[in-house]
């Protein structure tokens, strides 16, 4: 168990509908990440924020948008869903602010599918 | 491009056996690399790092080895065991250019260990 919890694991909707998927980092980790993963284009980076400040950005649609609480725990945002959306969504957590001071410890991911 | 590259192979291995999983980085400005498994079902977890300064870095029945001459990255894994069995990424983390401070994945290789 890599202390990082996401919800919900599975989520179905339709096009054009919005969700909101959580991440809990491990705690003591101050940034947050979160990451794509589909079949045709591998984990891709989408934002990271470290103490409640955006500071990194991947390629994350304009349609999508997160932010990081006062308590650390995170939230992304995916609205006017389309089909190619459909994708495991992972959160992963991280001591320091810059991905090369410390490994990522990832959650399990929350599985979206649009239909 | 910048790029960490896998091309989608597949490993299989008798139980007992030693395996190595190769990756290419093209990113020389890259400091720091990381290999990663995923299991079925669950998020990436954090096998073993290793820092550009270095280049051989053991862990429990692990050895990751980097070559900066030819960027090129590679995991061992000693006596490799059914539960071994999963898809293994490489990522690395660039210090510089566009991609500064984005852990940036392979495509992932599929270990298949044979009881």
């Amino acid at each position: 168990d890599s202390g990082v919890t996401q919800t919900p694991k599975h989520l179905i909707t339709a096009t054009g509908q919005r969700v909101t998927l959580r991440c809990s980092p491990r705690s003591g980790d101050l940034s947050v990440y979160w990451y794509q993963q589909s079949l045709d284009q591998g984990l891709q980076f989408l934002i990271q924020y470290y103490n409640g400040e955006e500071r990194a950005k991947g390629n994350i649609l304009e349609r999508f948008s997160a932010q990081q609480f006062p308590d650390l725990h995170s939230e992304l945002n995916l609205s006017s869903l389309e089909l190619g959306d459909s994708a495991l969504y992972f959160c992963a957590s991280s001591v320091g602010g810059g991905t090369g001071q410390s490994p990522l410890h990832f959650g399990n991911g929350t599985r979206l599918t649009v239909t | 491009g910048e790029s960490v590259g896998l091309h989608l192979p597949t490993l299989s291995v008798q139980e007992g056996d030693n395996s190595i999983i190769n990756c290419a980085y093209s990113n020389s400005a890259s400091d720091y690399f990381i290999w990663y498994k995923q299991e079925s079902g669950k998020g990436p977890q954090f096998i073993i790092d290793i820092r550009s300064n270095m280049d051989k870095r053991q862990g429990q029945r692990v050895t990751v080895l980097l070559n900066k001459t030819v960027k090129h990255l590679s995991l061992q894994i000693a006596a490799t065991q059914p539960g071994d069995s999963a898809v293994y990424f490489c990522a690395e983390n660039p210090l510089s250019g566009t991609s500064y401070g984005k852990l940036t994945f392979g495509q992932g290789t599929i270990l298949t260990v044979h009881p």
